[in-house]
Formats: structure tokens, C-alpha cells, sequence
């Protein structure tokens, strides 16, 4: 089984750019976990997603962040228009409700760098 | 509110010696989760353990383990025998049973670097 894909790996960008960042969950999986990992802030939980309708989106920085879930294998992050202090490792997990042991199943990261 | 503290921010430890990660955490909830997670260099975050709230028996998983005690709310995980292959940063991490553990609260992780 494929594990959760994230795009792009890397992403370099301008001030004032939107961003897009992608990720396909495993499939069968019911939530979808947006996390962002800063050296300041360590590892924040963004958004979470169930079923496809967003249940918690009390992490979302502000409004220039927004996160959409339009089917079960696809979930989309965007800024805009981004900034410098949006620089970090965004982080797309997924889990099972119905796992025995409830762990989280992390892609491998989207490392945006915000000039 | 949760809370999660790794006290240890950076260990440097030789090949072969044991080592132990300290996680103390904070709640509310008399029912909740603890996991364990490890980050490599290469940047993925790979599960290692969850345990639940009302079982406080130690796990062992071949050189690794893990020390519950609710009565200092502490979650220790230890690794013996290090090896270079251990080196990477671990998380610690807690979820609350009314988000049905979908909500992870991390600690701010322990760089581990075993050297040989």
C-alpha cells in the first residue's frame, strides 16, 4: 500500500505568491491531518478533516490559510498570499477511525521557504 | 488545556550504551493517549508506540521501551544498545479521548545523536 503522498516536496517561493500544497491520503482512511513544524513552534496541528468535512480548523494561523477536502483521496493546503514567517515543513497525516491502535501515518512533508 | 514536555532537547550518546528519552505531559482527561513518534534525517515522522490512558503496563519492542507511570505522568521511552541508526528526533505526543485521538498535542522533540 502506498503511503500518504504529499506534493510538491519542496517549494521555494516569493512573498505575496500563493502557495498550493497536495496531499492523497492512504486510502480507506477516514481523517486527514494538516500539521506545520517549525524550529520556533515545534509540530502544530493545522486542520483535521473527517469524512471530507473539516472538523477542527482552530490551528489555521489566519485567514490567508485555507485547507479543502473535495473527495476522500485528495486534500489541498493553500496560502495566500504567503509570507516569510510561512516558512516551515507542512506535514499531511492520515488514520484509520477504526485502527487498532490509532496512529497516524505521516507523509513525508512539503518544506516551503518563503523569500 | 494538554500539555507535553520533553525536557531533553539534545542527547549524544556512544554505540551500544543505553539511553532514556523523558516525555512528562499534562491533562485533564482521565482518558487519554501517548504516543511515541521518531523523525530521521530524512524528515518523515514514523509511529512508534501508542498506549492508552487506563494501561500502565510497560511495552518492549526488541531494543526499545517504554515506562507509563501516571502517578508522575511520564511516558519514557528508552533504547538499549544504541545504535547509529537511532539517531533522529523523537516526539512524544498526547490525545485526548473526547477527540476520539485525533487531536495530537507534541513535545517539542529530543534530538538523539548516537555516535559510533
Amino acid at each position: 500500500d502506498a503511503g500518504v503522498i504529499q506534493s510538491p516536496r519542496h517549494e521555494v517561493t516569493e512573498m505575496g505568491q500563493e502557495v498550493t500544497l497536495r496531499c492523497k491520503p492512504i486510502s480507506g482512511h477516514d481523517y486527514l491531518f494538516w500539521y506545520r513544524q517549525t524550529m520556533m513552534r515545534g509540530l502544530e496541528l493545522l486542520i483535521y478533516f473527517n469524512n471530507n468535512v473539516p472538523i477542527d480548523d482552530s490551528g489555521m494561523p489566519e485567514d490567508r490559510f485555507s485547507a479543502k477536502m473535495p473527495n476522500a483521496s485528495f486534500s489541498t493546503l493553500k496560502i495566500q498570499p504567503s509570507e516569510p514567517r510561512d516558512s516551515a515543513v507542512y506535514f499531511c497525516a492520515s488514520r484509520n477511525f477504526a485502527g487498532r491502535t490509532g496512529e497516524l501515518f505521516f507523509g513525508e512533508g512539503s518544506r516551503l521557504t518563503v523569500l | 488545556a494538554q500539555k507535553v514536555t520533553q525536557a531533553q532537547t539534545e542527547i549524544s550518546v556512544v554505540e551500544k550504551e543505553d539511553v532514556t528519552l523523558d516525555c512528562v505531559y499534562e491533562t485533564r482527561d482521565t482518558t487519554y493517549y501517548l504516543f511515541w513518534y521518531k523523525q530521521p534525517p530524512s524528515g518523515e515522522l514514523v509511529f512508534l508506540i501508542r498506549r492508552n490512558s487506563f494501561d500502565e503496563q510497560n511495552e518492549i519492542s526488541g531494543r526499545y521501551s517504554w515506562n507509563f507511570q501516571k502517578s508522575t505522568s511520564s511516558f519514557n521511552f528508552t533504547i538499549t544498545a544504541s545504535q547509529v541508526v537511532d539517531s533522529a528526533v523523537y516526539f512524544c505526543a498526547l490525545s485526548e479521548a473526547k477527540t476520539s485521538g485525533s487531536r495530537l498535542t507534541f513535545g517539542e522533540g529530543t534530538q538523539l545523536t548516537v555516535n559510533p
